[in-house]
């Protein structure tokens, strides 16, 4: 079946360094979602990309989605504390039905002031 | 705040035993997913149900069963407990179609002694 893999699943950095977490999916995706759980909350919708090789900004956050539609990156520029949390991704293939989306098991987040 | 309401918030029960867990969806939502949220663990797709029918199946146990109701709130019932289904139980809903995001609810704690 579909499998969705996230690395890495810790990152430690200094305040104002960058970030990255990675996606990779073991089949084509149809659209692949982007959610922040800080801690002792829940998932948060942060962004969706449909397009081959799609790329989107949210401030400090970008997100890119491969031309094969099999991988997915987040990258934070200058962290913050307030980008403390756990970042998963989540796809749909092209197969799978309405609603089934994989997540991947997250990139937890630590920041040090 | 999502929309999403679940309760209880916590739960704490023996092994053996037999629960349910509480959903009501966003106003106007018609799909309800459940997920299993395991310590240090990703989000794991438990079932889907929309407009009161089951649509997606994910990893769900023969003893975990959910059902969606005419008002759309959803239940999900765990039986003969383990101690390895502690964790974190969330809803989440929708809107139809599959490029729509999903709003969690705050979840629900559980934890078998």
């Amino acid at each position: 079946g579909q499998q969705v893999m996230q690395i890495p699943q810790y990152q430690h950095v200094q305040e104002g360094e960058d970030f990255t977490t990675y996606c990779n999916s073991s089949t084509t995706l149809s659209n692949i979602q982007w959610y922040k759980q800080r801690p002792g909350g829940h998932p948060v919708f942060l962004i969706q990309l449909v397009k081959s090789g799609e790329v989107k900004k949210q401030k400090r956050l970008t997100f890119q989605f491969g031309e094969a539609k099999k991988n997915s990156s987040l990258h934070i520029t200058a962290t913050q504390t307030t980008d403390v949390g756990t970042y998963f991704c989540a796809g749909r293939d092209y197969g799978g039905s309405q609603g089934n989306l994989i997540f991947g098991k997250g990139t937890k987040l630590s920041v040090k002031p | 705040d999502s929309g999403v309401t679940q309760t209880p918030k916590h739960l704490i029960t023996a092994t053996g035993q037999r629960v349910t867990l509480r959903c009501s969806p966003r106003s106007g939502d018609l799909s309800v997913y459940w997920y299993q949220q395991s310590l240090d663990q990703g989000l794991q797709f438990l079932i889907q149900y929309y407009n009161g029918e089951e649509r997606a199946k994910g990893n769900i146990l023969e003893r975990f069963s959910a059902q969606q109701f005419p008002d759309l709130h959803s239940e999900l019932n765990l039986s003969s407990l383990e101690l390895g289904d502690s964790a974190l139980y969330f809803c989440a809903s929708s809107a139809t179609g599959i490029y729509n995001e999903q709003f969690f609810g705050p979840g629900t704690r559980l934890t078998v002694l």
